[in-house]
């Protein structure tokens, strides 16, 4: 079955900065990858997606890399903000299949 | 955008006794529904996977007997906690998925609910 690793486990940055969270999978089969941010005490919200038949996506000042030869994504944030602080979970899918499959989350934490 | 409720949102109960947890999608049919747990500051567990009018599928290590689901219809599903234990204290959070755009399952989560056993 597919396997997803994510890291880091925990990320601090400074407002203004970047963060990068990256995650790797195993089945080559899964070709949709959801990134969710869950804030305290609330559902994970998806906020971005990508496809395999793309490698870049981008919405304002989140984006997404897929290097589906490494099996390899990224979630990218620039301009971070104090808002921007919570768990993201990256997950691994098949499109027309209803099988996720979770990182085990990054706690990011903007400082201001 | 789609709506997934979960009700209750937070449950007290004795140990020995059964819990129910209800997970609805509001505005949209679900073909499957999902069900997690998550403990503090970890990532979410899936417990098992079910789909409307079959019976559902757990997950390595989740006692089916003990975690009760049942998916009667394409809008609910429910989780049963039966002979609750203080070590099934957890956040139990379900979401439910159907086809978006182009045949991707798109999973849309409830607000969970928070469980504790005494």
């Amino acid at each position: 079955g597919e396997n997803v690793e994510q890291h880091p486990s925990t990320l601090s940055v400074q407002e203004g900065d970047s963060a990068v969270i990256k995650c790797t999978y195993s089945d080559s089969a899964s070709n949709y990858f959801p990134w969710y941010k869950q804030e305290l005490g609330k559902r994970p919200q998806l906020i971005i997606d990508i496809r395999s038949n793309v490698g870049e996506k981008k919405d304002q000042r989140i984006a997404v890399t897929l290097n589906k030869t490494a099996k390899h994504f990224s979630l990218h944030i620039t301009e971070t903000q104090p808002e921007d602080s919570a768990v993201y979970f990256c997950a691994a899918s098949i499109v027309n299949g209803n099988q996720f499959y979770f990182g085990t989350g990054t706690s990011l934490t903007v400082i201001p | 955008g789609a709506v997934v409720s979960q009700h209750p949102s937070r449950v007290i109960c004795k140990s020995g006794t059964s819990v129910k947890i209800e997970c609805r999608s509001l505005d949209f049919q679900a073909t499957t529904m999902f069900w997690y747990r998550q403990f503090p500051k970890q990532s979410l567990m899936l417990m098992a996977t079910s789909n409307e009018g079959s019976k559902a599928t757990y997950e390595q290590g989740v006692e089916k007997d003990k975690f009760l689901i049942n998916h009667a219809s394409l809008t609910l599903s429910t989780l049963t906690v039966t002979s609750a234990h203080p070590e099934d204290s957890s956040f139990y959070i379900c979401s439910a998925a159907a086809p978006g755009l182009a045949g991707v399952y798109e999973q849309y989560f409830g607000p969970g609910t928070r469980l504790t056993v005494t």
